[in-house]
């Protein structure tokens, strides 16, 4: 999961399992949440997205879970496959009009076993 | 949809020249584009935001001066690097959302590594 710091948590999980990453966010007025796939040397890839008034949204083979109550989101990955290996971030903004910034999390480098 | 190119991909310049990267919205319009600065392991730190016509907003602590940001259309934003020196060494990515992009995404580019010698 995510932690506050420098260094990056890691989650390896074995091809086809399902693999569960974690995010605490830090601002209770934060309203819309995205998470993001950066493979090495690359910018971020935009994986889903979900705003507050949702607890849950689901996408291909990727879900995203939103617990305003403690400030928690995560992401969940089924069937994982090598291509999923890479870093996680989740990020946090408040609705402004077209001018959200985003506020990423630490990451997490999550790694596929074949 | 909703590509973002990031030119160019990796430049290696000497101390206290001017480095320019380019931003690149091809298929929307980016009425607001991002600039972040990444270190190895790390996340991505906001720099500034700017919108298209408009000076930039910076983050605190990024001198505006040392990094000065162009967003004269609404499909190309420049960042310049001005006088690197080696602790400006770094990865930079730009991003870019517009009415385009649904619920105004941010769509990254591919990043830029600088490198001052």
């Amino acid at each position: 999961g995510e932690s506050v710091g420098l260094h990056l948590p890691t989650l390896s999980v074995q091809e086809g399992d399902n693999s569960i990453i974690n995010c605490a966010y830090s601002n209770s007025a934060s309203d819309y949440f995205i998470w993001y796939k950066q493979e090495s040397g690359k910018g971020p890839q935009f994986i889903i997205d979900i705003r507050s008034n949702m607890d849950k949204r689901q996408g291909q083979r990727v879900t995203v879970l939103l617990n305003k109550t403690v400030k928690h989101l995560s992401l969940q990955i089924a069937a994982t496959q090598p291509g999923d290996s890479a870093v996680y971030f989740c990020a946090e903004s408040i609705s402004n009009f077209g001018n959200e910034k985003l506020t990423f999390g630490t990451g997490t480098r999550l790694t596929i076993i074949p | 949809g909703a590509v973002v190119s990031q030119h160019p991909s990796r430049v290696i310049c000497k101390s206290g020249t001017s480095v320019k990267i380019e931003c690149r919205s091809l298929d929307f319009q980016a009425t607001t584009m991002f600039w972040y600065r990444q270190f190895p392991k790390q996340s991505l730190m906001l720099m500034a935001t700017s919108n298209e016509g408009s000076k930039a907003t910076y983050e605190q602590g990024v001198e505006k001066d040392k990094f000065l940001i162009n967003h004269a259309s609404l499909t190309l934003s420049t960042l310049t690097v001005t006088s690197a020196h080696p602790e400006d060494s770094s990865f930079y990515i730009c991003s870019a959302s517009g009415p385009g992009t649904g619920e105004n995404i941010q769509y990254f580019g591919a990043g830029t590594r600088l490198s001052v010698l």
